[in-house]
């Protein structure tokens, strides 16, 4: 079956550092990767994805590549700022529109 | 722009009671969907439809049904609610894979407590 598999958190970080949150996956076929977003009391929104090996998603700020050698989709921004505090969930859809998330990472950016 | 809507924000139950949550979109997708959040457990959908009418089960059923009566809609209910509900639950909905840059478009969440 289909799996997701995230860095564990909390993450905490001073503002401006480098971020990275690693995501790997499980799945059958050729799934399409995303990342959503959740601010405390919201739901989620979509962050970036990205659809076939190599692709790379981008929005603000942030990025992902789509790695099928090594199943992988790790989150990357150059610059946090405590506006970017938030719970990131990696996912994975493959057909059917069913996603597969990951248990979510838990970013704290100070100031 | 309503987007998603989910009613009710919070809600407490007792054992065995039983309620409905409501879900609304007006984005004309045809795809909605039911998830429950738990801590350090991501996401699990529920249940999901891909059209009016239509319903399917997704990786935790059990204990809950749904309905998709009107397409706008996607109803789902604890017929006898029980302490392992306990969750927040989320409502998403798209227009198809979102392989064709179509995400999933999600609630602000409904809060449930059963004691």
């Amino acid at each position: 079956g289909n799996s997701v598999t995230q860095m564990e958190g909390p993450v905490t970080l001073s503002e401006e550092a480098f971020l990275t949150i690693n995501c790997t996956y499980t799945a059958t076929g050729y799934p399409s990767l995303f990342w959503y977003v959740q601010y405390p009391g919201e739901g989620l929104q979509l962050l970036l994805k990205a659809t076939k090996a190599d692709d790379k998603g981008s929005n603000k700020g942030f990025e992902a590549t789509y790695r099928k050698e090594t199943t992988s989709f790790h989150l990357e921004k150059g610059s946090v700022q405590v506006s970017d505090s938030a719970v990131y969930f990696c996912a994975l859809e493959t057909s059917g529109s069913r996603l597969t998330f990951g248990e979510g990472t838990q970013l704290t950016v100070n100031p | 722009n309503a987007g998603v809507t989910q009613t009710p924000k919070f809600r407490v139950l007792k054992t065995g009671q039983s309620m409905t949550l409501l879900c609304a979109q007006d984005m004309n997708h045809e795809y909605m969907y039911w998830y429950r959040q738990d801590p350090g457990m991501g996401l699990r959908l529920i249940h999901y439809s891909v059209g009016e009418g239509t319903t399917a089960k997704g990786e935790v059923p059990d204990g809950y049904n749904v309905s998709r009566l009107k397409k706008q809609n996607f109803l789902l209910g604890l017929e006898s609610a029980a302490p392992s509900q306990t969750s927040v639950y989320f409502c998403a909905s798209s227009y198809s894979s979102g392989r064709y840059n179509q995400p999933q478009h999600f609630g602000d969440g409904t809060r449930l407590s059963i004691l």
